[in-house]
């Protein structure tokens, strides 16, 4: 148990429609990470907030978005969801600063038809 | 840009012979390696990360790691393995640490056979 808890963890979407996945971070760290995981494929970097900003993003399409809460909770919203959307979406917080260690949640499972 | 291959994408082995799983990595800058496990259907697990100082990385599960800097290379090791192993093994890099952007390998499948 990391005590990163995400939710739901299953759902299903059509292709088009909007999505929210939720993510609480592990007591007391003030940074979260969201990372897209394709079948058979390694976790891709989406994007970091650190204090309610984002702090980083890789090469996702703007109708990625999200949000972090006061209390370092965290929201990943997808729009017009396309079919290749379809993955594992992994939540991660950490500590600010160098050498620090993220821990993960369990993932949500997306699944667009 | 930083990059990391994982040189095998499955790994079949007997059950109490050792196991070897290989990470190359790429990076203009200085790195910090790790290595998750990923069970089925479950999130990533810390294996073990180097951060800097001894190149030979100690883990969990009785794994251990060694950086190699001329070789860019962070293989996985255990001197003998079990069922329970089977899993996902992904190799990762970061520039700043485990709480920043990390890019990770593809992941090597072990698969422990009795």
């Amino acid at each position: 148990e990391t005590g990163v808890t995400q939710s739901p963890t299953h759902l299903i979407k059509t292709r088009g429609q909007q999505v929210t996945l939720r993510c609480s971070s592990q007591s007391g760290h003030n940074t979260v990470s969201w990372y897209q995981q394709a079948l058979g494929q390694g976790p891709q970097f989406i994007f970091q907030y650190y204090r309610e900003e984002e702090n980083g993003r890789g090469n996702f399409p703007p109708r990625f978005s999200g949000l972090q809460f006061p209390n370092y909770s965290s929201e990943l919203n997808v729009n017009a969801l396309e079919l290749d959307d379809s993955a594992l979406y992994l939540c991660a917080s950490s500590f600010s600063g160098v050498n620090t260690e993220a821990f993960f949640g369990q993932g949500t499972r997306l699944t667009v038809v | 840009a930083q990059s990391v291959t994982q040189l095998d994408s499955q790994v079949p082995v007997f059950e109490e012979a050792p196991v070897e799983l290989r990470c190359n990595y790429s990076s203009s800058v200085s790195v910090y390696l790790f290595w998750y496990v990923q069970y089925p259907n479950q999130g990533l697990q810390l294996l073990l990360k180097y951060l800097s100082g001894s190149t030979l990385v100690k883990g969990i599960n009785g794994f251990e790691a060694e950086f190699n800097k001329s070789q860019t290379s962070f293989h996985l090791r255990k001197p003998s393995v079990h069922i329970s192993d089977t899993a996902e093994y992904f190799c990762a890099v970061s520039d700043r640490g485990g709480g920043f952007k990390t890019i990770f390998g593809a992941g090597t499948r072990l698969f422990v056979k009795a």
